[in-house]
């Protein structure tokens, strides 16, 4: 079945470092790919997807390019802020059936430090 | 705001008794999905409908039930609730018709169940 792998965390930074959230995943078909935060005390909200391969999606500052050669969406940051500290989710979207069926990674935790 | 709305916010019950938590999703979206976050930040899906008919089933208990309304409300019901049920528990829609099998969910803030 569908899979989606991520680094564990947490992740510490300091503010204005790279930020790179590693993501791999399992599918049969074609995918679309997702990168969900879920800041404190809030529920998930999506942050950037990609619906097919070599794809780039993009908000915030954020970005990740979905490789189908090497199953992989990993999300990117060139400089985080203090704000940027929340739960990465990474997701993965098909058809099974008549339906639409999600699958999320375990999440990232990330801190970002002044 | 994600458009969906989940009731109430924060529950607090004791060991043995049923609850019911109470979703709408975005207008227009006729699937809704539950999941179960734990304090280990995992979000283990529970159970999937769209349009009022059961899609999907993920890792929910035998005690845990829910349906989907004709209005598009949906409704999870927790029974013999235990310790280890409590949990933040989210609730999320999309339109997933047609060719929008690749659309993204929109969550709800969740309702936080507390078993004492």
């Amino acid at each position: 079945g569908d899979s989606v792998t991520q680094m564990e965390g947490p992740v510490t930074l300091s503010e204005e470092a790279f930020l790179t959230i590693n993501c791999t995943y399992t599918a049969t078909g074609y995918p679309s790919l997702f990168w969900y935060v879920q800041y404190p005390g809030e529920g998930l909200q999506l942050l950037l997807k990609a619906t097919k391969a070599d794809d780039k999606g993009s908000n915030k500052g954020f970005e990740a390019t979905y490789r189908k050669e090497t199953t992989s969406f990993h999300l990117e940051k060139g400089s985080v802020q203090v704000s940027d500290s929340a739960v990465y989710f990474c997701a993965l979207s098909g058809r099974l059936g008549g339906y639409q069926k999600v699958t999320f990674g375990t999440g990232t935790k990330l801190q970002v430090i002044p | 705001d994600s458009g969906v709305t989940q009731t109430p916010k924060h529950l607090i019950t004791a060991t043995g008794q049923r609850v019911t938590l109470r979703c709408s999703p975005r207008s227009g979206d006729l699937s809704v999905y539950w999941y179960q976050q734990s304090l280990d930040q995992g979000l283990q899906f529970l159970i999937q409908y769209y349009n009022g008919e059961e899609r999907a089933k993920g890792n929910i208990l035998e005690r845990f039930s829910a349906q989907q309304f004709p209005d598009l409300h949906s409704e999870l019901n927790l029974s013999s609730l235990e310790l280890g049920d409590s949990a933040l528990y989210f609730c999320a829609s999309s339109g997933g018709t047609g060719s929008s099998y690749n659309s993204p969910l929109h969550f709800g803030n969740g309702t936080r169940l507390t078993v004492t």
